[in-house]
């Protein structure tokens, strides 16, 4: 079956402008969270979703934003973009159980300029 | 929150063993271990849930010591292409959903 796709896979913005990175999950899997991975501070959970609803959420600023469909995909918004939002954007879904592995995509690596 | 990974970095031979240890200061729910290879997302390896029950590898283990709050995986013989980065996350008790802390990570290097 078809893994978990990310588009676009990379993107140069510039400082103040907004973005907004899409997340399709493996058929069937309900929950989509998102991690952002720089070198200084490794892999780190923003939020999940969960049927539709933001169902946990990390320590991030009110800047970083998502939302999730009916059919799963999910589209995470960031803000006023600062130069440090350079990262390596990662969605991962799974079907939802607490416990259940996760499926990541390849990733969106957006440059900050 | 986030979970300690030991050592940081290794370097094995072809056929080496190599044991990665994840620590929390939080009670635990379930512990997950993801490899990560250059330019690459991470990729499942193996779950410990709370009551001992683990899912993974044949040739990868991993145990999982709740009352320490502690999880160690076991690479054994090791080849090539386990060289990557070998990340740790931990979900938290009483979480109600998959609100993961990976751990700080660790380069594991594989020569022949």
């Amino acid at each position: 079956k078809a893994g978990v796709t990310q588009t676009p896979r990379y993107l140069i913005k510039t400082r103040g402008q907004q973005v907004t990175l899409s997340c399709s999950p493996i058929s069937g899997h309900r929950s989509v969270s998102w991690y952002q991975q720089t070198p200084g501070q490794g892999l780190q959970f923003l939020f999940e979703y969960f049927s539709e609803t933001q169902r946990n959420k990390g320590n991030f600023p009110g800047r970083f934003s998502g939302r999730q469909f009916s059919n799963s995909r999910s589209e995470m918004n960031v803000s006023t973009l600062e130069l440090g939002d350079s990262a390596l954007y990662l969605c991962a879904s799974s079907f939802g159980t607490v416990g259940d592995e996760q499926y990541f995509g390849p990733g969106t690596r957006l440059t900050v300029t | 929150q986030q979970p300690v990974q030991s050592p940081q970095a290794v370097i094995l031979r072809e056929g080496e063993d190599a044991v990665i240890n994840c620590s929390s200061s939080k009670a635990l729910y379930s512990v997950h271990w993801y490899r990560q290879k250059h330019g690459e997302a991470p990729v499942f390896l193996m779950i410990l849930l709370k009551g001992g029950e683990q899912k993974g590898h044949e040739k990868i283990s991993a145990s999982f010591n709740e009352k320490k709050q502690q999880s160690s995986l076991y690479l054994t013989a090791s080849q090539l292409s386990y060289s990557g980065t070998y990340f740790c996350g931990t979900d938290n008790l009483s979480n109600t959903g998959n609100q993961f802390y990976f751990g700080t990570g660790t380069s594991l290097t594989v020569i022949p």
